[in-house]
């Protein structure tokens, strides 16, 4: 059984529309939720770090956690073509191994 | 800003050969890590490290592997014998007190 379940896509959105990211997890344990961005060939580039339910916003970008259903999301508003890339939930418990989603590819077209 | 900074970029082996895949952690940070992407797959956690000892390893992290921060700012992981297999990128990662992980560019890992 899969500890964290992202849909790899790939997702397709025309500019300026509102983009929205899905992972569900199986570990009631995990406490701390994060989204990282990664583009081609590059490292990870954390976006949002949240540890409780409910939503957490910076800019354009809203993180929202509900804890009881085991469901985390990414909204994106006014997409830019240079938020074409992979986006990852990973999460972990207390303790200090991450668990990392498959990652969904996104493509913002002009 | 601070950044993790990983060494070389690239790296070409035999299998059957050893590497060591080098990174500087964020200075002030006390927790460090090694995962490993293949292509196309999911980012896998390898090993964590803090206080100078494996705080947590994955299965993945098997006999082959070893960890070391030989001094005050290096942080490295040697495969013994290379195998076809650990062909992937490995992304080394540090930590701060906020919990927030930061992530190198990676060393792309090429085993003929």
């Amino acid at each position: 059984q899969k500890e964290v379940e992202q849909d790899p896509g790939p997702l397709s959105v025309p500019e300026g529309a509102i983009v929205s990211l899905n992972c569900t997890y199986s570990n009631s344990a995990f406490q701390y939720f994060m989204w990282y961005r990664q583009y081609s060939r590059k490292g990870p580039e954390l976006l949002m770090y949240t540890y409780s339910s409910g939503n957490k916003e910076d800019g354009r970008f809203t993180a929202q956690v509900d804890k009881s259903s085991k469901y985390i999301s990414l909204f994106i508003r006014d997409s830019q073509p240079s938020d074409s890339a992979t986006y990852l939930c990973a999460m972990r418990d207390t303790g200090n191994q991450f668990y990392f989603g498959t990652g969904t590819s996104l493509t913002v077209i002009p | 800003e601070p950044e993790v900074t990983q060494t070389p970029s690239h790296q070409v082996t035999q299998m059957g050969q050893e590497v060591i895949l080098r990174c500087v952690p964020i200075s002030n940070h006390l927790y460090f890590y090694w995962y490993r992407q293949i292509l196309g797959q999911k980012v896998e956690f390898l090993v964590s490290f803090y206080n100078n000892e494996i705080s947590e390893k994955s299965e993945i992290f098997d006999d082959q592997f070893s960890v070391e921060r030989p001094d005050g700012s290096n942080f490295t992981l040697k495969i013994r014998s290379t195998k076809l297999e650990d062909s992937a990128m490995y992304f080394c990662a540090s930590q701060g007190a906020l919990n927030i992980q930061y992530f190198g560019a990676g060393t792309r890992l090429s085993v003929l």
